[in-house]
């Protein structure tokens, strides 16, 4: 089973500045590598898929880079509905379908 | 508009069962894969299990593996979850979820329910 590791577990951002979210998957992924985003109460929301490919409606300030076994989400500049948990997720090897534990953003 | 609505979710006693069911709209139901994914109160996401687009080829999570059964109805675009010998530890939201791609498995999911929560407790 491939173990993915994300870094922080908690990101503490300001309003505007940029925020950088890790994932390490335990053995290559390939590019076969998502993040999904989760407001509470809410059910998790595709972001990126195959690394770097912006699902539809996702504004342009969520970026995704990296293979093989280290990822990378950037948010070039937090707005106030980016506040959130974000989980990363390999599908390339299965099963099972293994996501990360997690990194809570939240306003400094 | 993709639609994923879980129901069945309740209160049940260690060792019962359950069904979950999941009804879904505003896509070709019988093209894609589906998933059942849970996360506990205040956890993370935990994969649970997948059925391919035509339902003759399913996986389970270790956790689950012998206790739960995933089914498909493709003429009623309904998703299913027969859950066994319920334990404690199941207590999660379970939420159903699209894969990205037809007929394929290695893809992301791109649509999720809202999820129903399941409870087991004496």
């Amino acid at each position: 089973e491939i173990v993915m590791t994300q870094s922080p577990a908690t990101l503490s951002v300001s309003p505007g500045e940029r925020a950088t979210l890790s994932c390490r998957a335990s053995q290559s992924v390939s590019s076969n590598l998502a993040w999904y985003q989760q407001k509470p109460g809410q059910a998790p929301r595709l972001l990126i898929y195959g690394a770097s490919t912006r699902a539809t409606g996702v504004p342009a300030r969520f970026s995704g880079s990296g293979s093989g076994t280290e990822f990378t989400l950037t948010i070039s500049s937090l707005q106030s509905e980016d506040f959130a948990m974000y989980y990363c997720q390999q599908y390339n090897n299965w099963p099972p379908w293994t996501f990360g534990q997690g990194t809570k953003v939240e306003i400094k | 508009e993709v639609h994923l609505v879980e129901s069945g979710g309740v209160v049940v006693q260690p060792g019962g069962s359950l069904r979950l069911s999941c009804a879904a709209s505003g896509f070709i139901f019988d093209d894609f894969p589906m998933h059942w994914v849970r996360q506990a109160p205040g956890k993370g996401l935990e994969w649970v299990s997948l059925i391919n687009y035509n339902g003759d080829d399913s996986y389970y999570a270790d956790s689950v593996k012998g206790r739960f059964s995933i089914s498909r109805d493709n003429s009623k675009n309904s998703l299913f979850l027969q859950m066994n010998s319920l334990r404690p530890e199941d207590t999660a939201f379970y939420y159903c979820a699209k894969g990205e791609v037809p007929a394929a498995m290695q893809a992301p999911l791109d649509h999720w329910g809202q999820g129903t929560l399941v409870t087991v407790s004496s």
